[in-house]
């Protein structure tokens, strides 16, 4: 059982350069989230998703793009890389209780990013 | 949504019950109240969650006044593996309104466990 992972830990982009980050877990969790951590700052939601082929935007969306074909998969697209994007992206999943509580969200190692 | 703040940093001693707060004067109805510490370059790890009153677990304690503005972390005697950044986050699901999802992270505070 790994949790969730990411790929890639690493990446250096050039301004306007496209990528694609993967999250995956394999927890049959139903909802995935994308957040970006700025240094010295907190998560900031990115976009998320509550089951495969759901996406929704959260905090921060613009210039981010994301698709769940899978259940267990989870990605990350920027279409044209800017520096403001330089951070470290962290993958979150968790399973649906029900109740409506946010529930423990079980995060990933993060994937750093440079954009220069 | 609901806005946090927390100290942006804190220093205890090895052995000694650490408090850390964290105030939401715009807590809504739904909210709760979650507690997640990270370590340098891993992802945040949950420690503890609560919507009201006490909560305890293993690892900590959450103390919720009736109001909701505020809630406080307690770390009973804490170890140097304990150093690390604490954050409060604050939301909920609305489980039937998909696409209004608001979950807010705190800045942070960074606590020094001194041996």
């Amino acid at each position: 059982n790994a949790g969730v992972t990411q790929t890639p830990k690493f990446r250096v982009l050039k301004t306007g350069q496209s990528m694609t980050l993967l999250c995956a877990q394999d927890m049959n969790h139903e909802y995935m989230y994308w957040y970006r951590q700025d240094p010295g700052m907190g998560l900031r939601l990115i976009h998320y998703s509550v089951g495969e082929g759901t996406t929704a935007k959260g905090e921060v969306p613009d210039g981010y793009n994301v698709s769940r074909l899978k259940k267990q998969n989870f990605l990350l697209g920027l279409e044209s890389a800017a520096p403001s994007q330089t951070s470290v992206y962290f993958c979150a999943s968790t399973t649906i209780q029900g109740t409506g509580s946010p529930y423990e969200q079980y995060f990933g190692p993060g994937t750093r990013l440079t954009v220069t | 949504l609901a806005k946090t703040t927390q100290p942006i940093s804190m220093d205890s001693y090895e052995g000694q019950e650490v408090n850390i707060t964290c105030s939401h004067n715009n807590i809504a109805t739904n909210d709760y109240i979650t507690w997640y510490q990270q370590f340098p370059s891993q992802g945040p790890r949950f420690i503890i969650q609560g919507y009201k009153t006490k909560v305890t677990n293993e690892v900590a304690s959450l103390f919720i006044p009736a109001d909701r503005k505020s809630s406080t972390l307690s770390l009973p005697r804490v170890s140097l593996s304990d150093t690390a950044v604490y954050y409060c986050l604050v939301g909920a699901i609305p489980i039937s309104n998909f696409g209004n999802e608001k979950l807010t992270f705190g800045t942070g505070t960074r606590l020094t466990i001194i041996p």
